[in-house]
């Protein structure tokens, strides 16, 4: 397997436009979460789905952040508009709970900078 | 909800000495308490967990130990190696499957 894949890996944008990070999970993975991780905040959960049903949203920011996850191999994280103080790497991560594993493998993470 | 706190934030050790690194947490509910590691510009990877029913669990140069009266949990590294520089996180869950929460995390640097 390849693991979880985010896209991009990298994303420089200016204050005001929107911006998607995408990520795949693990095949067969029905948990999903997505995180921020800053030097401030540390690793940070903004939300996780179960079987692409959004379980928990407390920690998303603002309502310029949404999530969705229209089927079990992709999700999106949305920021519109954006600001220069969500600069940071955003991280996706799955898990398997039907196999009755508790480890969250993490994706290669978004490096997002806001200018 | 649970808040997990981690100390010390930074840590230098001799190559070969032990590193211990200790949590604490909130939540007496919480029962799975996983350790990440995550190397300089990459993604965080479990290297241990544990569970509340066990007190003690091993794998070869990394220890964990929990004691649930006191809401404490350690991540024990010995014979430390330059490879085993990176930060670590604690974290803490209600259940095996809900959301982990993450301590802020300690940069342990290896003197060679």
């Amino acid at each position: 397997d390849a693991g979880v894949i985010q896209s991009p890996r990298h994303e420089v944008t200016e204050m005001g436009q929107e911006v998607t990070l995408r990520c795949k999970p693990i095949s067969g993975h029905d948990y999903l979460f997505w995180y921020r991780q800053t030097m401030m905040r540390g690793l940070e959960l903004l939300i996780y789905f179960n079987n692409n049903v959004p379980i928990d949203d407390s920690g998303m920011p603002e309502d310029r952040f949404s999530a969705k996850m229209p089927n079990a191999s992709f999700s999106t994280l949305k920021i519109q508009p954006s600001e220069p103080r969500d600069s940071a790497v955003y991280f996706c991560a799955s898990s398997n709970r039907v196999a009755g594993e508790n480890e969250q493998f993490f994706g290669p993470g978004t490096r997002l900078t806001v200018l | 909800g649970e808040n997990v706190e981690q100390h010390p934030s930074t840590l230098s050790v001799q190559e070969g000495d032990s590193a211990v690194i200790k949590c604490t947490y909130s939540d007496s509910a919480s029962n799975y308490f996983p350790w990440y590691k995550q190397e300089l510009g990459k993604r965080p990877q479990l290297i241990i967990d544990i569970r509340s029913n066990v007190g003690e669990k091993k794998d070869q140069r990394i220890a964990v130990t929990l004691n649930k009266t006191a809401k404490h949990f350690s991540l024990h590294i010995t014979e430390t190696q330059p490879e085993d520089s990176a930060v670590y996180f604690c974290a803490a869950s209600m259940t095996s499957y809900d959301k982990v929460i993450f301590g802020p995390g300690t940069s342990l640097s290896v003197i060679p």
